[in-house]
């Protein structure tokens, strides 16, 4: 069992099409974030949320719009991407510094492919 | 540049053999947090291990553990007694503060077989 819960996990899409990816974690973790990464390479920091504001957006192209509407739930909208954007999508929360299990837990991911 | 290394890109041993995955890093910063993280072909990033810099005590879980050299900037895994379940990718990861905002940086990772 996952305490960060990614879905769905796989998707595919057009081009054209608007899909969203969605994580959610009860773990009460008030910072929350998007990874992306390619086959056999580490994982990519996209964003950053802190208590539900954005806190690091690492120059992802607009075509990605992440949104934390609550401090549960993390969702990143798509549009209109490109076949190299075919990934998998990584969610994952941390508690505050000095927590005793500090780390950062993630979810099992989206594996997306743009078609 | 906070940046970490390793430069293991494959690794293969033979069950209940020990193996050692090394990683250096690069920071400027006094207190920061290490881990290493497995990702098998189910691709769940699963946190192994972690290590807090002001902590002189290299960390053990089980049959994985750390040789922190805080000197030297090196942050090694050994796995003692290796089973077929640990065959994964190992990423060594440094938590960096930027801008206010915490993140973890990952190394390129090492991809350990063990083979029966």
């Amino acid at each position: 069992d996952t305490e960060v819960t990614q879905t769905p996990k796989h998707l595919v899409m057009g081009m054209t099409n608007k899909k969203s990816l969605k994580c959610e974690q009860h773990m009460g973790h008030r910072a929350m974030y998007w990874y992306k990464q390619k086959a056999k390479k580490p994982p990519e920091l996209m964003f950053v949320y802190s208590y539900e504001k954005l806190s690091i957006n690492e120059s992802v192209p607009s075509r990605f719009s992440p949104e934390c509407p609550n401090s549960s739930l993390l969702n990143l909208h798509l549009h209109a991407l490109q076949p190299e954007d075919s990934a998998l999508y990584l969610c994952a929360t941390r508690p505050n510094s000095g927590h005793p299990n500090y780390g950062y837990t993630f979810g099992s991911g989206t594996r997306l492919t743009v078609v | 540049a906070q940046t970490v290394t390793q430069s293991q890109p494959e690794m293969s041993v033979q069950e209940a053999e020990t193996v050692t995955l090394s990683c250096t890093y690069d920071t400027s910063e006094n207190n920061y947090y290490l881990f290493w993280y497995k990702q098998p072909p189910s691709r769940q990033m699963i946190l192994v291990i972690r290590q807090e810099a002001y902590k002189q005590q290299n960390a053990t879980e089980n049959r994985f553990s750390v040789n922190f050299q805080k000197a030297a900037k090196s942050f090694s895994l050994k796995i003692s007694d290796s089973q077929l379940g640990d065959t994964a990718m190992y990423f060594c990861a440094f938590r960096a503060v930027i801008q206010g905002a915490q993140k973890l940086v990952f190394g390129q990772g090492t991809r350990l077989t063990i083979n029966p």
